[in-house]
């Protein structure tokens, strides 16, 4: 089976733009969890999508959102972007919403200047 | 709030070597399920090992165990025969098994491992 894929792999944005980034999971696997990872702030949740609801939901500002489709595929985007959101966003996968194992994919870095 | 403390920030080892990394956890939960994953120069996350808490079993995956004390709240690494392909930045992560919050991760602050010839 293909893994999880994020694109893209790498953005460059400037304060004030918006970003949306993509998940498509493993094939089958129908939670998406989205996760930012930062020097200062390590690794933290950001919310996850199970069959197009979002079911859980970490402290984020409300410019975070997300949303699925119902290929499992997931988005999350960023509005009015600040110089702290600079940082890596993982995408995972699960086949289910109990404590399943959460396989991650590559990753898109952001960098906002 | 569960939290997650690995207290060894950076960690060496001799190649053919064994190696433990440490991670202490707290929760208020009787079920739930504890990982390792190791995060490489890639930055790709790699699921090392799993353990589920209502399993007294400790997990193995090849070189990979873990020694799991529910008392202590404690979920040791433990990799033999440590390779040049496992340095790696190591997390440990909690989640427990109610529905709606399973999905959530929480993860410690890391352990740089780093194998040396």
């Amino acid at each position: 089976k293909a893994g999880v894929t994020q694109t893209p792999r790498y953005l460059i944005k400037t304060r004030g733009q918006q970003v949306t980034l993509s998940c498509s999971p493993i094939s089958g696997h129908r939670s998406v969890s989205w996760y930012q990872q930062t020097p200062g702030q390590g690794l933290q949740f950001l919310f996850e999508y199970f069959s197009e609801t979002q079911r859980n939901k970490g402290n984020f500002p409300g410019r975070f959102s997300g949303r699925q489709f119902s290929n499992s595929r997931s988005e999350m985007n960023v509005s009015t972007l600040e110089l702290g959101d600079s940082a890596l966003y993982l995408c995972a996968s699960s086949s289910g919403p109990h404590g399943e194992t959460q396989y991650f994919g590559p990753g898109t870095r952001l960098l906002v200047l | 709030a569960q939290t997650v403390t690995q207290s060894q920030p950076e960690m060496s080892v001799q190649e053919a070597e064994t190696v433990t990394l440490s991670c202490t956890y707290d929760t208020s939960e009787s079920n739930y399920y504890l990982f390792w994953y190791k995060q490489p120069p890639s930055r790709q996350m790699i699921l090392v090992i799993r353990q589920e808490a209502y399993k007294q079993q400790n997990a193995t995956e090849n070189r990979f165990s873990v020694n799991f004390q529910k008392a202590a709240k404690s979920f040791s690494l433990k990799i033999s025969d440590s390779q040049l392909g496992d340095t790696a930045m190591y997390f440990c992560a909690f989640t427990n098994s109610t529905t709606g919050t399973a999905s959530k991760l929480t993860f410690g602050t890391g352990t740089r491992l780093q194998v040396m010839l």
